[in-house]
């Protein structure tokens, strides 16, 4: 069964960098079925998708944050991670990673980590 | 960017009821369609995806119909675990984008 679990800083202060990780296991970030991918939700609201990463480094990201945005895989550790760098209190939200499958044509986010939330606050 | 719209925003139904879900996209997306389902303080699970192809594991109480601009999530015989929010999106262009979500409550 694939797993994925989120860890980093719970605060981050205004201005500063946010810096997740997500672990997989039950699956490999070097495998070319899938990429990986981050999802955020801000408290109470709706989902908002950050971007992706491909098991070579490829990424696509959110043109809204994309000035911001850094995505990198280790395979290594098995794990990806995300920097979002000048946040602020608008980048309070439960971050999520997930598993992109593309099955035929079709992308689907099939796997997700529990989130972790995140808060910007001095 | 595509715009995704569900309605209703919530919804109450009762136990055994049947329930639908709609989800519009602000352009012709295909079949390019999924559904999550969100229980509180969980994260997004996949239901339906391809607007239609009920994913492993998933209840068959679920289904899903639609293409193009238009689709619908059915929930047939609700049970009392269904209470959720309900989100659809589009993977038909990057960004993805979700609809606003449907919240469901049992009556």
């Amino acid at each position: 069964q694939v797993q994925l679990q989120e860890s980093g800083p719970g605060l981050v202060r205004p201005s500063q960098t946010l810096s997740l990780s997500c672990t997989v296991s039950g699956d490999s970030v070097g495998s070319t079925a899938y990429y990986w991918t981050w999802i955020r939700q801000h408290p109470g609201k709706g989902l908002e998708w950050i971007g992706y990463i491909s098991y070579s480094g490829n990424t696509y990201y959110n043109p809204a944050l994309k000035s911001r945005l850094a995505m990198s895989v280790d395979t290594s550790n098995n794990q990806f991670s995300l920097e979002l760098a000048s946040v602020t209190a608008a980048d309070t939200a439960v971050y999520y990673c997930a598993r992109i499958r593309s099955l035929r044509t079709v992308t689907m986010f099939d796997f997700w980590g529990q989130g972790t939330l995140v808060a910007v606050s001095s | 960017d595509i715009q995704m719209t569900q309605s209703p925003s919530s919804l109450s139904a009762s136990v055994g009821d049947r329930v639908t879900i709609t989800c519009r996209a602000s352009q012709s997306i295909s079949l390019f369609l999924n559904w999550y389902q969100q229980k509180p303080g969980k994260a997004p699970n996949l239901l339906i995806y391809a607007a239609s192809s009920l994913q492993s594991g998933v209840p068959s109480r679920f289904s899903g119909s639609g293409s193009g601009a238009d689709f619908t999530l059915t929930i047939s015989n609700l049970q009392p675990e269904d209470l959720a929010t309900y989100y659809c999106q589009q993977s038909y262009s990057t960004p993805y984008t979700f609809g606003q979500g449907t919240k469901l409550e049992i009556k």
